[in-house]
């Protein structure tokens, strides 16, 4: 069935070091958004892209949505501590079906 | 903080029974979402509220029932519960438009059926 797919689902860096999740649809979206959801909180929005090619930046974190807008992807650079948490990505076109996520955990 | 707010926060419950939870939509939002969270999974989602009436479903059976109210606030109600019932139940708001409808979720109830 229609799903966007997240990779990976677990990812340990170490403080310092950059972390990227990914976020793949087999068919065209209409936007794509990012949620971060702290370990015991609900999901928080941190961004949505809706044009093809679109990059935005928040600080250390990278948001890019591909040209053919069936990918997107959430870059964050220097990972600190305060990143630890599970990064979702939805979209509208599934009626929010939202992905397994990315659990992040940032080795002090 | 989103101004989403949900109650009550935590609610224990035995199989069979009904249970009503809430949730306050943030302000100028005409949209409600529920969602259903089990432990390690994303939010998988139930219904929308537009406008009082249901706006699309998930694949949640009839039990699984909702309401929109004139000033956006929203219930969701289960009826005879059952124990894989148990998880955190977020709603989330947002302002209906094209293609840009985000959302900014409450703070969820987690629902223990015992």
């Amino acid at each position: 069935g229609q799903q966007v797919m997240q990779i990976p689902q677990y990812q340990h860096v170490q403080e310092g070091e950059d972390f990227t999740t990914y976020c793949n649809s087999s068919t065209t979206l209409s936007n794509i958004q990012w949620y971060k959801q702290r370990p015991g909180g609900h999901p928080v929005f941190l961004i949505q892209l809706v044009k093809s090619g679109e990059v935005k930046k928040q600080k250390r974190l990278t948001f890019q949505f591909g040209e053919a807008k069936k990918n997107s992807s959430l870059h964050i650079t220097a990972t600190q501590t305060t990143d630890v948490g599970t990064y979702f990505c939805t979209s509208g076109t599934y009626k929010y079906i939202f992905g397994t996520g990315t659990r992040l955990k940032v080795l002090a | 903080e989103t101004g989403v707010t949900q109650s009550p926060t935590h609610l224990i419950k035995t199989r069979g029974q009904q249970v009503t939870l809430r949730c306050s939509s943030q302000s100028g939002h005409n949209t409600v979402s529920w969602y259903q969270q089990a432990l390690g999974q994303g939010p998988q989602f139930i219904f929308q509220y537009y406008r009082e009436e249901e706006n699309g479903r998930g694949n949640f059976p009839p039990r699984f029932s909702g309401l929109q109210f004139p000033n956006y606030s929203s219930e969701l109600n289960v009826n005879a519960l059952e124990l894989d019932d148990s998880a955190l139940y977020l709603c989330a708001s947002s302002f209906k438009r094209e293609s840009t409808d985000t959302q900014y979720f409450g703070p969820g109830t987690r629902l223990t059926v015992l």
